[in-house]
């Protein structure tokens, strides 16, 4: 069966320091990959998607960037955090082929002092 | 993408039926409608999807009438662990999804 793991869950960083989070997943070959944001009781924002390697689409300009060094590996990254940067994270994957359910992580909520 | 309107929130109790509607008037020929059900702190689970007219699983069922301007997810029999946000969206070929507020379903004993 098909598993996706994002890390860390939560992460506490400073304005201005760097970011990571990686999502991975396991038990299929060549899937769309997604990346959103939450804020606080909102909906999910899109942020980034990808259908292969060194292939990303971005649907929100902002200061974070997207990267999928393999196939099944997802990242997002930013040089430079901002307060507003701070939320709910959520990495998903569908099978390729137009309306696949999507599935997702558990999230990485992200604050920033 | 289909733009969708849900109530914000709802009530409901043990072991009753729960229904809830989706406005999707502006919905595109090749949109299909996907609902998503969210636990506090958790990632979004797909429950269900469908196109036109009924379709159930282990879940939920799930109705669309003829002109696709609305749907509604049934709930049967909830229980207090259906307590959570459950997002409709439009979901076309390209499969970008676009989350609303969603509804919030608060299940009482």
């Amino acid at each position: 069966s098909q598993t996706i793991h994002q890390w860390p869950a939560t992460l506490v960083q400073p304005v201005g320091s760097p970011l990571s989070l990686e999502c991975t997943v396991e038990g299929t070959s060549n899937p769309n990959l997604y990346w959103y944001r939450q804020a606080a009781g909102r909906g999910l924002q899109l942020l980034f998607y990808s259908v292969g390697i060194g292939q990303i689409s971005s649907e929100v300009p902002q200061n974070l960037s997207a990267s999928r060094p393999q196939d099944r590996q997802f990242i997002l990254s930013s040089k430079k955090l901002l307060l507003s940067d701070s939320g709910f994270y959520l990495c998903a994957w569908s099978t390729q082929g137009g309306f696949a359910p999507q599935h997702f992580g558990d999230g990485t909520r992200l604050s920033i002092l | 993408l289909a733009k969708t309107t849900q109530p914000i929130s709802m009530d409901s109790y043990e072991g009753q039926e729960v229904n809830i509607t989706c406005s999707h008037n502006n919905i595109a020929t090749n949109d299909y409608i996907t609902w998503y059900q969210q636990f506090p702190s958790q990632g979004p689970r797909f429950i269900i999807q469908g196109y036109k007219t009924k379709v159930t699983n282990e879940v939920a069922s799930l109705f669309i009438p003829a002109d696709r301007k609305s749907s509604t997810l049934s709930l049967p029999r909830v229980s207090l662990s259906d307590t959570a946000v459950y997002y409709c969206l439009g979901n076309n070929a390209g499969n970008m999804l676009t989350f609303g507020g969603g509804t919030r379903l608060m299940v009482k004993p």
